[in-house]
Parts: C-alpha cells; structure tokens; sequence
C-alpha cells in the first residue's frame, strides 16, 4: 500500500520570504507521480506542480519548485517570495501507474504568510 | 476546456435517510471519476474511482456506493445515512494517460444529523 506523510500540520512565513514543505511517501513502485495541491479556504483543490518519478531534474513552476530525493522518498516543496494569496493547506499526492490513476494524500499542511 | 460540477454544494441530511451527489463532467470524454471524502482537519481519502460507464472500484469498505450511469457523470449514493458520513466530498476527473493529474469539482459539504 502507498502511503504519503505530512509531519507539519502547521506552518507559517513572512511575507515574501521562502517556505519549505515536506513530504515523505512510501511505495513500492517504480513508476509513480508526485503532486502538491493547494487548498484555499474556497475549498476548491488547485494543482500546484506536478513531478514523474523517472525524471532526475527538480519541477519548477514559477515561484513554486520542488526537491525530489527519489532514493529517500522525500519531496518538498519550496515556495518562494511568499504572497498573501498562498495561505492554504498543502497537500502532497502520489499517483500509482495503473489502472485508474489512483491518488493517495497526505493530511496536508496549513500555510500562513504573515503580512 | 473541460469543467466538472457538483451539486448540491452543502446539504444537511438526518441519520438514516438516503444521499445522492452527482457529479458531472464537460469538455472531455471516457474520463477517470473519483470521489474522495474529506474529514474535518484530515487529509483526502479515495472512496471510489471509474474508469467507464458501469464500472466502479471501491478503495475502503463503507456505507456508500457509487454508480456511473453515463460517461461523464458519477453519482455517490447512501441507503441510509452515518453520523460517520459527514464531510467533504470531492469529484475528480483524470485523463487515461498515464502522466495526466486529477481536477477537482468545487465539493459538497454533508452534515449528518
């Protein structure tokens, strides 16, 4: 079974400062595909940046980038400049290769960017 | 472009009587659906996923069913109502490629009383 951790409930940053969010995962596969959505109060789940397991370069999309280690099963991802608009909950998402695609979450983080 | 609904948006139901919510898909054909609950201050768990009309995979014992009567519309259904039930149900839509993501519908809030 895949399994995707979150270990920070919680967190915060100032305003246009960087903010790292971790996630670890556990599978077995080889081929898989990582995410990172965002959760605005609206609720409404935004896709974030999108990473395939067999590629070694790091996504990048804007002011969000991610470290993939895929030997440890780690990707974090880094937001930079932080605005006001990315206060959210962040969740981080595995898709195992196969039939239905299916996603597996984390819990999710709660970012705050101060003002 | 493709866009995907949901309805009711918030619904309020007693212990013990049916559920229905209905998702639908526009702008994409013969997708992946799924539906997903989210709990109070937890994390997105997967209830059921189709990948075609009839055809439906449930990912945890429950007491909810779902059904695909169409190919761009899926329907999460109850017999009766759990306090349990309650939460945030979200509709997704994914592409048959392998490298596609998910989309997700605007979600229905469920409060069992």
């Amino acid at each position: 079974a895949q399994t995707v951790t979150q270990s920070q409930p919680e967190m915060s940053v100032q305003e246009a400062e960087t903010v790292t969010l971790s996630c670890t995962y556990d599978t077995s596969e080889n081929n898989y595909y990582l995410f990172w959505y965002k959760q605005p109060p609206s609720r409404q789940m935004i896709l974030v940046i999108r990473q395939e397991a067999y590629k070694q370069q790091n996504a990048t999309e804007n002011r969000f980038s991610v470290n993939f280690q895929k030997a440890a099963k780690s990707f974090s991802l880094k937001i930079s400049d932080s605005q006001l608009g990315d206060t959210a909950m962040y969740f981080c998402a595995f898709m195992k290769q196969g039939t239905g695609n299916q996603f597996y979450f984390g819990t999710g983080t709660s970012l705050t960017v101060i003002p | 472009s493709q866009t995907i609904h949901q309805w009711p948006a918030t619904l309020v139901q007693p212990v013990g009587s049916p559920l229905s919510l209905e998702c639908t898909v526009e702008g994409t054909s013969n997708p992946n659906l799924y539906w997903y609950r989210q709990a109070a201050g937890r994390g997105l768990q997967l209830l059921f996923y189709s990948v075609g009309i009839g055809q439906i995979s449930s990912e945890v014992p429950q007491n909810l069913s779902a059904s695909r009567p169409q190919d761009r519309q899926f329907i999460l259904s109850s017999k009766k109502l759990l306090l349990s039930d309650s939460g945030f149900y979200l509709c997704a839509w994914g592409g048959r490629v392998l490298t596609d993501t998910q989309y997700f519908g605007p979600g229905t809030r469920l409060t069992v009383l």
